[in-house]
């Protein structure tokens, strides 16, 4: 199957800062990636879609300048969180349609659990 | 608005029986419906799509029916095991947008 890796799995980092968040397609390319947001026993929140190539498309409410996405190419895309603030710890998930896959699933990272303190 | 209903209360059967997990939608139109299990701290995975003509789906031990009228779907997992416990979540496809949009999900615990 279709191999989605994130990296860091997790990141503690102090207020003020900002923290680079990797999603990578192994074995496949992904020119639209989504990234989501999770918070516990809530669900998944889609805050945008990484198009390669060109610019992000953010969900209402999402913050593009707090949120930067670049999908520089068919298997990189990366969600950089800005300034990072406490309400921004959360876990952040990355996904990616295989245009080979006529299904349409998606394929997921593991995740990445940001705590900002 | 938009709503995409699952029931937030756990799940806890024995082991054997059958789950039957519901999600309910409104205000969508999806062209697709998704099923995708989550474990504690780990992303998604996928299990089963029904289009929206499609009314029933199977995969070993896993079911899913697709109404479009009362805009439901129903997932069972039927001789339920101990490892099938998780979060089962669905997921509603819409394919002008190619956007994925979730439920809340549904926690399912098999007793052995």
């Amino acid at each position: 199957g279709a191999v989605v890796s994130q990296h860091p799995s997790w990141v503690i980092c102090k207020s003020g800062t900002s923290v680079k968040i990797e999603c990578r397609s192994l074995d496949f390319q992904a020119t639209t990636m989504f990234w989501y947001r999770q918070f516990p026993k809530q669900s998944l929140m889609l805050m945008a879609t990484s198009n390669e190539g060109s610019k992000a498309t953010y969900e209402q409410g999402v913050e593009k300048d707090k949120f930067l996405i670049n999908h520089a190419s068919l298997t990189l895309s990366t969600l950089t969180v800005t300034s990072a603030h406490p309400e921004d710890s959360s876990f952040y998930i990355c996904s990616a349609r295989a245009r080979h896959y006529e299904t349409g699933e998606l394929f997921f990272g593991e995740g990445s659990r940001l705590t900002v303190l | 608005s938009q709503k995409i209903e699952q029931n937030s209360e756990a799940l806890n059967i024995q082991e054997g029986k059958t789950a039957t997990l519901t999600c309910n939608y409104t205000n969508y139109s999806p062209a697709y419906l998704q099923w995708y299990r989550q474990d504690p701290g780990r992303g998604p995975v996928f299990l089963l799509l029904i289009r929206e003509n499609e009314k029933e789906k199977r995969k070993e031990r896993l079911k899913v029916t697709f109404d479009t009228t009362l805009k439901q779907s129903l997932f069972h997992i039927t001789a339920s095991q101990p490892a099938d416990s998780a979060t089962y979540l669905c997921a509603l496809d819409m394919e002008s947008s190619y956007k994925l949009i979730f439920g809340s999900g549904t926690r399912l615990l098999v007793r052995p």
